[in-house]
């Protein structure tokens, strides 16, 4: 079955270091990958999304993840961490079937970076 | 691109009381549609999906609802609202050409009492 792991709950950074805010899948067939923010009070933004092709994508603000499907992962990166990033980081994968389309997320990972 | 709306936005509740939440969705056709709850502000939990017009799968048994009376508008329902009930409620949006992507609306906070 479909699943998704963030393992860590928090993960705190220093302004200006690099961040990785962690996520291991768990798939049958290739993997639709995702990665979301959320801030306090609002529904999810779309970051990012691997399908195919270039292990590493690139998305919104800054942030870019990496697919390693020897490891199963799909880390969040980003090489320069700003206050404003905290908040709290989803990754999903797609499950597809007859009738069913969704997105299994992970339980969240909540990045603090503190100046 | 599309834009989902929810309202209302926050919503105080006494136990026992029906419940009616609206998610209506803009600038797409033939959306699939889902609503999340979240507690605590933290994980996402899937309660109904919908794949068209009164086309409803429930992920898990509880004391909600959902209907899809039009192609663009989902809503969420009760009859009795519970303590457990309360929650962080999302709707979202996959409109079919974004390789699963889903879009998310700006949630309504429910508070039970």
């Amino acid at each position: 079955a479909q699943s998704v792991a963030q393992p860590e709950d928090q993960v705190n950074v220093a302004e200006g270091n690099p961040l990785t805010v962690k996520c291991t899948y768990s798939v049958s067939g290739n993997p639709y990958l995702f990665w979301y923010v959320q801030y306090p009070n609002r529904g999810l933004q779309f970051l990012l999304k691997y399908i195919t092709g270039d292990n590493l994508v690139k998305g919104s603000y800054g942030f870019e993840a990496e697919f390693n499907k020897s490891q199963t992962s799909f880390h969040l990166k980003k090489p320069s961490a700003l206050v404003s990033d905290s908040a709290l980081y989803f990754c999903a994968v797609r499950y597809r079937s007859y009738n069913t389309d969704k997105l299994i997320f992970g339980t969240g990972t909540r990045l603090q970076v503190f100046p | 691109s599309q834009t989902i709306h929810q309202w209302p936005a926050t919503l105080v509740q006494p136990v026992g009381s029906p419940l009616s939440l609206e998610c209506t969705v803009e600038g797409t056709s033939n959306p699939n549609l889902y609503w999340y709850r979240q507690a605590a502000g933290r994980g996402l939990q899937l309660l109904f999906y919908s794949v068209g017009i009164g086309q409803i799968s429930s992920e898990v048994p509880q004391n909600l609802s959902a209907s899809r009376p039009q192609d663009r508008q989902f809503i969420l329902s009760s009859k009795k609202l519970l303590l457990s009930d309360s929650g962080f409620y999302l709707c979202a949006c996959y409109p079919g050409l974004a390789g699963g992507t889903q879009f998310f609306g700006p949630g309504t906070r429910l508070t039970v009492l």
